[in-house]
C-alpha cells in the first residue's frame, strides 16, 4: 500500500527558509504527480503544485518563492519555501498519484514561522 | 483562478440522514472535480474524483454528480464516522483550488 510520510523542521524564522522531505514507500516516485498542500490552521486547503518526470507546476500566488524536487534514489520529493512570513504558518501535506487527484496523502506537519 | 463555491458552510444532521453538499465552480471545468474528506487533526482522504468515480475503499453510500459548473456530494444514510468536513478541488487547470469546505455536524 502506497504510503507517504512529512519531515522537516517545525519551527522556522521569519525571512528564512521553509524546507520538508516526504518519503514515499509502495510505489515508485517516478511514475506518478507528487503535490504539497497546505492547511493554515482551522482554514482550508491551498495547493502549492506539483512535480512529475522531473516537470513542475506551481501556484502563481507562491511560484517565486516555491521549488519542488525529486529525489529518485531515496523515494523522496521536497519542497523549498524561501523568505516565509508568519502568512506560511500552516500543516504542510505531501501527496500524490495522478495528475487530477491527490490518491494518497502524508500525514501533514505543522510548521510555525516565529522567531 | 478558477473559484470554488461549497453550499451550505456547515450543515447539521442525524444518524441515517441523507445529505447533499453542493460545489460550484467559477467557470466550466468539465468533470475535473474531486470531492474529499477531512476529519479533525487528521489528512484529507480522497472521496470521490473526476465527479463521480469512487476509489477503491470508498463506502457506495457516498455519491458524486454534476459537470461543467454544478457538482453535488450526496451521502446517504449518514454513519457517524461520516461527521467531517468536506472539500471539492478541481482540477481542469491550475492552480487546483478547493472551495471553503463544508462542515457536517450531529444534530
Amino acid at each position: 500500500q502506497v504510503q507517504l510520510q512529512e519531515s522537516g523542521p517545525g519551527l522556522v524564522k521569519p525571512s528564512e527558509t521553509l524546507s520538508l522531505n516526504c518519503s514515499v514507500s509502495g510505489v515508485s516516485i517516478s511514475n506518478y504527480y507528487w503535490s504539497w498542500i497546505r492547511q493554515p490552521p482551522g482554514k482550508g486547503l491551498e495547493w502549492i503544485g506539483y512535480i512529475s518526470s522531473g516537470s513542475t507546476n506551481y501556484n502563481p500566488s507562491l511560484q517565486s518563492r516555491v521549488t519542488i524536487s525529486v529525489d529518485t534514489s531515496k523515494n523522496q520529493f521536497s519542497l523549498k519555501l524561501t523568505s516565509v512570513t508568519a502568512a506560511d504558518t500552516a500543516v504542510y501535506y505531501c501527496a500524490g498519484r495522478g495528475r487530477r487527484q491527490c490518491d494518497n496523502w502524508g500525514q501533514g506537519v505543522l510548521v510555525t514561522v516565529s522567531s | 483562478d478558477i473559484q470554488m463555491t461549497q453550499s451550505p458552510s456547515s450543515l447539521s444532521a442525524s444518524i441515517g440522514d441523507r445529505v447533499t453538499i453542493s460545489c460550484r465552480a467559477s467557470q466550466t471545468i468539465g468533470g475535473f472535480l474531486n470531492w474529499f474528506q477531512q476529519h479533525p487533526g487528521k489528512a484529507p482522504q480522497l472521496l470521490i474524483s473526476a465527479a463521480s468515480n469512487l476509489p477503491s475503499g470508498v463506502p457506495s453510500r457516498f455519491s458524486g454528480s454534476g459537470s461543467g459548473t454544478d457538482f453535488a456530494l450526496t451521502i446517504d444514510s449518514l454513519q457517524p464516522e461520516d461527521f467531517a468536513t468536506y472539500y471539492c478541488q478541481q482540477s481542469f487547470s491550475t492552480p487546483y483550488t478547493f472551495g471553503q469546505g463544508t462542515k457536517l455536524e450531529i444534530k
